[in-house]
């Protein structure tokens, strides 16, 4: 089945200690990106990827890191949580990133930083 | 101008009503544009793609108005299923790659 898988679905933290969520397609996707949403904002890009080893910022970029070491995983790190970093995460992926591109995406993933 | 604005809700309508959401959008190089549909803060999920000047697919029908810079959608005879967040979604709506969501409007239908 195709799927966009997110890990974990919830997570608990406290201001500082580093934590990873971890996406993961088997679509064999080019394009990965990360989103937040918060109420009445919608959803916002924090960084995408074109393909292995290229990145870019979205929209609020701030505080967050990703990697894409292969083509399958874009994993989202928080090196310092903080509590306005609380949210709900989305991971989604599509063939290239272009604009006829449909993107998919993962369950979500609602963190909680205290 | 924000790069994408939707219609604020939320709309509430009776079941068999037809309702419509408009979107702008302010980059008018953007090509094609996407109606997702949100669940209950679940992921969201493909509803309509908008490549030229319309769609339509079943009792839904999206349209597009490059002149003016806008799509929207329109609903037909709604059902409670119907009930949800629509997000209005330009690909390179901010240049480049990046994606833009509009914020969403939030749909009742009520029997």
């Amino acid at each position: 089945e195709a799927q966009v898988t997110q890990n974990p679905r919830y997570l608990i933290t406290v201001t500082g200690k580093k934590l990873t969520v971890t996406c993961s397609q088997n679509m064999n996707h080019e394009y990965m990106s990360w989103y937040r949403q918060d109420p009445g904002l919608g959803l916002r890009q924090i960084y995408y990827s074109m393909n292995v080893e290229v990145t870019d910022k979205g929209d609020v970029p701030e505080g967050y890191k990703v990697s894409r070491k292969e083509k399958r995983n874009f994993p989202l790190i928080l090196e310092s949580p903080s509590p306005n970093q609380t949210s709900l995460y989305f991971c989604a992926s599509s063939l290239f990133g272009g604009a006829g591109d449909i993107q998919y995406f993962g369950a979500g993933t609602r963190l909680s930083v205290l | 101008r924000k790069e994408v604005e939707q219609d604020p809700g939320p709309f509430n309508v009776p079941e068999g009503a037809t309702v419509a959401f408009n979107c702008t959008y302010s980059n008018s190089a953007s090509q094609s544009f996407f109606w997702y549909r949100q669940d209950c803060r679940k992921e969201p999920k493909l509803l309509m793609s908008v490549y030229s000047s319309g769609n339509e697919d079943g009792r839904f029908t999206a349209q597009l108005n490059r002149a003016s810079q806008y799509i929207s959608l329109l609903i037909r005879d709604s059902k409670l299923s119907d009930s949800a967040t629509y997000l209005c979604v330009v690909p390179n709506g901010g240049g480049g790659f990046k994606t833009i969501f509009g914020a969403g409007t939030r749909l009742f239908v009520k029997a």
